[in-house]
């Protein structure tokens, strides 16, 4: 039963569309969060949420919105997708805010926009 | 300058090898995490540490507060370690999360 899933895991789009990355974690986790790596393999926070609010909200363009239902879901929307959103996202969970017993990753989804 | 820096970037083992890969870092901390991201893409959490040594199996995860400094070492490498190892620290001010640019292992037969 996996701890952390994300869906999809590959998405390739046009630019311009609207798309949405899904994911949830069944670990009972208070925190959870979205990480971007780039074609460089650079990993970045982008947001985290705790108990459903939003706690770290980094540089990220406000085509990017974070929405999370309930504290085992945290989903992506991106609005108006451009060529640089093409990357790995990944989804991760922990027990709190400070990275408590560590971080749960998901598998990602490598989104390409074309 | 990154908030994170891991030395070195890239590094080829024989398997057998005892193995090191250090992160240094500019910011106060909480914690410090160690990652390891498989070929296929998986991100796995190794070690979190705020002070101190830990041990899971062949790796070893250290840290020096003071000096800003952590290791992660690998006892007798093997193939299976080769993965791209990750340091990353959760600051004690803002929630800022720092990630080092990765170490690409690779452990030859």
């Amino acid at each position: 039963d996996t701890a952390v899933s994300q869906t999809p895991k590959y998405l390739v789009t046009q630019m311009g569309n609207d798309k949405s990355i899904k994911c949830e974690q069944n670990l009972g986790h208070d925190t959870m969060y979205w990480y971007k790596q780039d074609s460089k393999k650079f990993l970045k926070i982008m947001f985290s949420y705790n108990n459903k609010e939003l706690i770290i909200n980094e540089t990220v363009p406000n085509r990017f919105s974070p929405k999370s239902p309930d504290k085992a879901h945290l989903n992506l929307h991106i609005n108006s997708l451009e060529l640089g959103d093409s990357a790995v996202y990944f989804c991760a969970s922990s027990q709190n805010e400070q990275g408590a017993s560590g971080y749960t990753f998901g598998s990602g989804t490598r989104l390409t926009v074309v | 300058k990154n908030e994170v820096e891991q030395s070195p970037q890239n590094l080829t083992a024989q398997e057998g090898e005892f193995i090191t890969i250090n992160c240094s870092y500019s910011v106060g901390i909480s914690a410090l995490h160690w990652l390891q991201q498989h070929p296929g893409g998986g991100i796995v959490s190794l070690f979190m540490l705020s002070s101190g040594k830990k041990k899971h199996g062949r790796l070893i995860a250290t840290i020096n507060i003071q000096e800003k400094h952590s290791s992660l070492h690998i006892t007798a490498s093997h193939p299976r370690d080769s993965a791209v190892y990750i340091c990353a620290v959760s600051s004690n001010t803002g929630n800022q999360f720092y990630f080092g640019t990765g170490t690409s292992l690779t452990v030859i037969p």
